[in-house]
């Protein structure tokens, strides 16, 4: 149980262009949603958490007109990269809390992330 | 804000133990998480361990919490060669978005 996928797996794109990457939890639903990025052999960092039915809430430094979060149902978030540069490229790694589990506990389910690069 | 520290890399020998160990600075830490990461691959939750206690066991892993000094250690016993990953500590907190804070991570490097 508690299986977050991510589509796609890894995508390739030209700068300026814009990219979608889905986070799916599969089999639990999921009010919560957080999106990560993670630079090559660095920690992860929180770029935003997703809420479903409401705006996403994005850290510091974290542009949401090019991050953009949607959260349309309780089993999907997707996170689209606008306008793309090649500083872009990062491995995203999204994550789920599952709501079954109730708010005291705070164990999130973690995708198995999406490598975008930006040529 | 939350700082959370481990070392860069470890390396053991195969069948040794693996001791690895996080710092963190915030004191109102509700659980403390250990994550493992395989190359190209997502975060797999190995354990976690609620701030109010000092030890939990699990099969080869065991975790030591001393809440007093802010350290987190997981130890793996019988070290193999599948254990070569990155692991991460994290904590979360009582905050309004109970996010979780993640250390540097540690790539252990299991030689055969």
């Amino acid at each position: 149980g508690a299986v977050v996928s991510q589509h796609p797996s890894w995508v390739i794109c030209k700068s300026g262009t814009s990219v979608k990457i889905e986070c799916r939890s599969l089999d639990f639903q999921a009010t919560t949603m957080f999106w990560y990025r993670q630079f090559p052999k660095q920690s992860l960092m929180l770029m935003a958490t997703s809420n479903e039915g409401s705006k996403a809430t994005y850290e510091q430094g974290v542009e949401k007109d090019k991050f953009l979060i949607n959260h349309a149902s309780l089993t999907l978030s997707t996170l689209t990269v606008t306008s793309a540069h090649p500083e872009d490229s990062s491995f995203y790694i999204c994550s789920a809390r599952d709501q079954g589990r109730g708010l005291a506990f705070y164990e999130q389910y973690f995708g198995p992330g999406t490598r975008l690069t930006v040529t | 804000g939350e700082d959370v520290e481990q070392s860069l890399f470890l390396s053991v020998r195969e069948g040794d133990s693996s001791v690895i160990n996080c710092t963190y600075t915030d004191s109102s830490s509700t659980y403390l998480y250990w994550y493992k990461q395989e190359p190209g691959a997502g975060l797999q939750l190995l354990t976690y361990i609620f701030s109010n206690m000092d030890m939990k066991q699990d099969q080869r892993l065991t975790v030591l919490l001393n809440k007093k000094d802010k350290h987190l250690s997981l130890r793996i016993a019988d070290t193999q060669t599948g254990d070569s990953a990155i692991y991460f500590c994290a904590e979360s907190i009582k905050t309004g978005a109970n996010n979780l804070f993640f250390g540097t991570g540690t790539r252990l490097t299991v030689i055969p």
